[in-house]
């Protein structure tokens, strides 16, 4: 079955770095989803990507969906302590339903 | 978007109990979800619930543990049937909304079986 696959597991940052993780699919998808979810919170939609090669940036935030399709980023410029939380990707195969990776847990020191 | 609330927040229930969390979407969605959260985990899909037929399940889970109801375009309820202790997890339902099925997590329900 389809399987998402995130790195790193963790990443703890001085406030200021860059940070970014990375989504990989061991399938072509037709779209990707970003979501964040603070500690204590439920996730948050942050951007759906489609096509091949797509780029959209969020204020600080940069998403790129892979030309094959199988793979997706997320970066952030100059983190915040704001930013702390795990950061999810969900991929869809054709019509199925979206299948969540395991997350990237970030945490931000002042 | 979507505003989507859950009850309850939260319960303590006893083994071999049921409990049903209820689902309320503030605008009709054609989708809506169920999942299951370990603290520290990811998402699992429970069941796809669908307006007016049977939900659809996902592998490993079923209708006799998990029955869930969606009898309109706002409300779904989804019970944990027979609980045992590894059913204690937060329990999430969302509404999909757009053409790809944004998703809009409700606050989720922590469940705890003892």
């Amino acid at each position: 079955g389809q399987q998402v696959m995130q790195i790193p597991q963790y990443q703890h940052v001085q406030e200021g770095e860059d940070f970014t993780t990375y989504c990989n699919s061991s399938t072509t998808l037709s779209n990707i989803q970003w979501y964040k979810q603070r500690p204590g919170g439920h996730p948050v939609f942050l951007i759906q990507l489609v096509k091949s090669g797509e780029v959209k940036k969020q204020k600080r935030l940069t998403f790129q969906f892979g030309e094959a399709k199988k793979n997706s980023s997320l970066h952030i410029t100059a983190t915040q302590t704001t930013d702390v939380g795990t950061y999810f990707c969900a991929g869809r195969q054709g019509g199925q339903n979206f299948v969540f990776g395991p997350g990237t847990r970030l945490s931000v020191l002042p | 978007s979507a505003v989507i609330s859950q009850k309850p927040s939260r319960d303590i229930c006893q083994r071999g109990t049921s409990l049903t969390i209820q689902c309320q979407v503030d605008s009709q969605v054609t989708m809506m979800f169920w999942y299951r959260q370990q603290p520290g985990q990811s998402l699992t899909l429970i069941a796809t619930a669908n307006q007016g037929s049977e939900a659809t399940y996902e592998s490993g889970f079923v209708i006799d543990k998990f029955p869930i109801s969606r009898p309109n375009l706002t409300f779904s309820t989804l019970t944990v049937s027979n609980m045992s202790p590894e059913d204690s997890s937060i329990y999430l339902c969302s509404a999909g909304t757009g053409g790809g099925y944004e998703q809009y997590f409700g606050p989720g329900t922590r469940l705890t079986v003892t």
